[in-house]
């Protein structure tokens, strides 16, 4: 069936330093692919999100990429900070009602 | 603007009883969403909606109900509680159904013993 496989489950960075999380999907015909971010006791919030037509997104300090022969994404965090602390979750749509959603990596940034 | 709201925000339920947890959002979003979140799970959705009066079920809708009558509101409804539904929930919303940004409520954490 259809999935998102995240890793890793859990990152320990030091402040300052650059996060990469990783996912990989298995429905080819997916073509949008957003990244949340959950603060404790929070909702997901959408951070960045990319489309099957763009290889790389970039937002300030972070940034996405998208190989669609390999069919992984990944999310890079550069110059972490401690705010960055946080559960972050990929998922894979193709267009319609369903969304699946990566297991979540815990980052820990460490001041 | 509020965005999307849930209540309550905690909720300890004895096995078989039923309860409604709410969902409303105010950005006039035609897709709602209800998930829940269980550890090393990630989100899994359990019913959805495109509209008022149309809803349908997600990947784990067993135990669960839902209604549209109105854009704004999506109420989740859990017919005869068990101890597997004690999750976190979350209702979602956005513009339209497809590849667009979901909105997440704060969620609710609920427990059945």
């Amino acid at each position: 069936g259809e999935n998102v496989e995240q890793h890793p489950s859990t990152l320990s960075v030091q402040e300052g330093d650059s996060a990469v999380i990783k996912c990989t999907y298995s429905d080819s015909a997916s073509n949008y692919f957003p990244w949340y971010k959950q603060e404790l006791g929070k909702g997901p919030q959408l951070i960045i999100d990319i489309r099957s037509n763009v290889g790389e997104k970039k937002d300030q300090r972070i940034a996405v990429t998208l190989n669609k022969t390999a069919k992984h994404f990944s999310l890079h965090i550069t110059e972490t900070q401690p705010e960055d602390s946080a559960v972050y979750f990929c998922a894979a749509s193709k267009g319609t009602y369903k969304y699946i959603f990566g297991t979540g990596t815990r980052l820990k940034v460490l001041a | 603007n509020a965005g999307v709201t849930q209540t309550p925000k905690f909720q300890v339920l004895k096995t078989g009883q039923s309860m409604t947890l709410q969902c409303a959002q105010d950005m006039n979003h035609e897709y709602m969403s209800w998930y829940r979140q269980d550890p090393g799970m990630g989100l899994r959705l359990i019913h959805y909606s495109v509209g008022a009066g149309i809803t349908d079920q997600g990947e784990v809708p067993n135990g669960y109900n839902v209604s549209r009558s109105t854009t704004e509101d999506f109420p989740l409804r859990l017919l005869s509680a068990a101890p597997s539904q004690t999750s976190v929930y979350f209702c979602a919303s956005s513009y339209m159904v497809g590849s667009y940004e979901q909105y997440f409520g704060p969620g609710t954490r609920l427990t059945v013993t």
